[in-house]
């Protein structure tokens, strides 16, 4: 069964600055799809940003950019300049491309920006 | 652009009642997927529908139940309910699911079920 683990429960930045939240994941699928969504306090789900496994240039969206090592299995969000309005849970979700096609979820991190 | 419509936002329910959660995926989207997300934890895949008939079922107790309807609308009937029940309902749509390309899946604002 596959799996995705978010180990940094929270972290903070500085707003303007960067930030990096990690999230692994483990399955024994070639074909895979990665997803960050983001949980403000509304707590609506809302996507980020979206990774194909079979593709090697990393995804980007404006500030958002993901760092996909699929070797290693690991795929990292970057926000860059970050806003206070990025203030939110970011969650990490998988989706299989060969079987089924729910969303298998990380355990989420608090995003919280200091102005 | 239209999103994925949920009703009702908000539900207070009493131990032992039922309750109906209705979802209005984006337009021309036939995949429906529906999500309990409990407080500060992850989401949890319910079950979802593609063209009307279920197509995936993860952790729903027995007590729900779920339908697609031929205009592509959901609802989740949940009966006898728990205190343990409260949680946000997340119902999230995309556009189909066998054959294509794994579109993403846009969640509605959800609706706040909360069992007393």
């Amino acid at each position: 069964a596959q799996t995705v683990t978010q180990s940094q429960p929270e972290m903070s930045v500085q707003e303007a600055e960067t930030v990096t939240l990690s999230c692994t994941y483990d399955t024994s699928e070639s074909d895979y799809y990665l997803f960050w969504y983001k949980q403000p306090p509304s707590r609506q789900m809302i996507l980020v940003i979206r990774q194909e496994a079979y593709k090697q240039q990393n995804a980007t969206e404006n500030r958002f950019s993901v760092n996909f090592q699929k070797a290693a299995k690991s795929f990292s969000l970057k926000i860059s300049d970050s806003q206070l309005g990025d203030a939110a849970m970011y969650f990490c979700a998988y989706r299989s491309g060969e079987t089924v096609y729910q969303l298998i979820w990380g355990a989420g991190t608090k995003l919280i920006i200091k102005p | 652009a239209a999103g994925v419509i949920q009703s009702p936002r908000h539900l207070i329910k009493e131990k032992r009642e039922t309750a109906t959660l209705k979802c209005y995926p984006i337009p021309r989207h036939d995949t429906v997927y529906w999500y309990q997300q409990g407080p500060g934890q992850d989401p949890q895949f319910l079950i979802s529908f593609y063209e009307k008939m279920q197509s995936d079922k993860g952790s729903i107790p027995d007590r729900f139940s779920a339908q697609q309807f031929s205009d592509y609308h959901s609802e989740l009937n949940m009966s006898s309910l728990e205190l343990g029940d409260s949680a946000l309902y997340f119902c999230a749509s995309s556009l189909g699911e066998v054959g294509g390309p794994p579109y993403e899946q846009y969640f509605g604002p959800g609706t706040r079920l909360t069992v007393t």
